[in-house]
């Protein structure tokens, strides 16, 4: 049972456009939403996150939005830049249940 | 800088014989996580430690055992390493006391490989 889903395995976006990679989930019970970034041979680096009391959760290039009704959440990186591209994953989590479920990951490749 | 640390970051093993990966976290966290990552698939939750509070996943098999001497180090222990337990192992910490903030912090990993 896979409770949260990133339904793209990759998307490829020319530098300098918008890069909009999504995420559904299915627990209603979750109400922590994270974006990792991951490099080759790297651990997941965090990247931004959102609490289920907001819908928009902005730092520098990148925004999260969460539509709790959809069980939607997505993130915009504007402008995509060459080192950008990484496989990103969508983690969401129940504030003190500790286990954090992840997507599968998005290969993101920004073309120059 | 605070960080998640992980030594080795490859590790070759043989079938069959003991492997211990180390994790260790200046952040003074009070969660640490193991993780085991196949290729192109989602990290795998095997336990965590909330303090001394071991909590195994239900499906994480025997052959994985961890232990956490103190609140930096936590190791995890592969005891009879077989060619299915080759993969990405990541550990990770967190801070129960930031309710609002459940961000999971993690090391850079250890491949390892089992021959």
């Amino acid at each position: 049972d896979q409770q949260v889903k990133q339904n793209s395995p990759s998307l490829s976006v020319q530098e300098g456009r918008i890069s909009i990679l999504n995420c559904d989930y299915t627990n209603s019970m979750f109400d922590y939403f994270l974006w990792y970034k991951k490099y080759p041979a790297e651990g997941p680096t965090f990247l931004i996150s959102i609490s289920s009391i907001k819908d928009k959760n902005e730092d520098g290039r990148f925004t999260v939005f969460l539509n709790k009704s959809a069980k939607h959440l997505s993130l915009h990186i504007v402008p995509s830049q060459p080192g950008d591209s990484a496989v990103y994953f969508c983690a969401a989590i129940v504030i003190g249940a500790q286990k954090l479920v992840f997507g599968q990951g998005t290969r993101l490749t920004i073309n120059p | 800088d605070a960080m998640v640390i992980q030594n080795p970051r490859y590790q070759v093993t043989q079938f069959g014989k003991p492997v211990t990966l180390s994790c260790s976290q200046t952040l003074n966290h009070n969660v640490m996580y193991w993780y085991q990552q196949k290729s192109s698939q989602a990290p795998k939750l095997l336990f965590h430690y909330y303090d001394k509070d071991f909590n195994n996943e239900a499906d994480t098999p025997d052959n994985f055992q961890s232990r956490r001497p103190n609140t930096s180090f936590c190791f995890l222990d592969i005891r009879s390493p077989g060619l299915g337990d080759a993969a990405m192992y990541l550990c990770a910490t967190s801070s129960k006391s930031e309710k609002l903030q459940e961000t999971q912090y993690f090391g850079p990993g250890t491949r390892l490989l089992v021959l």
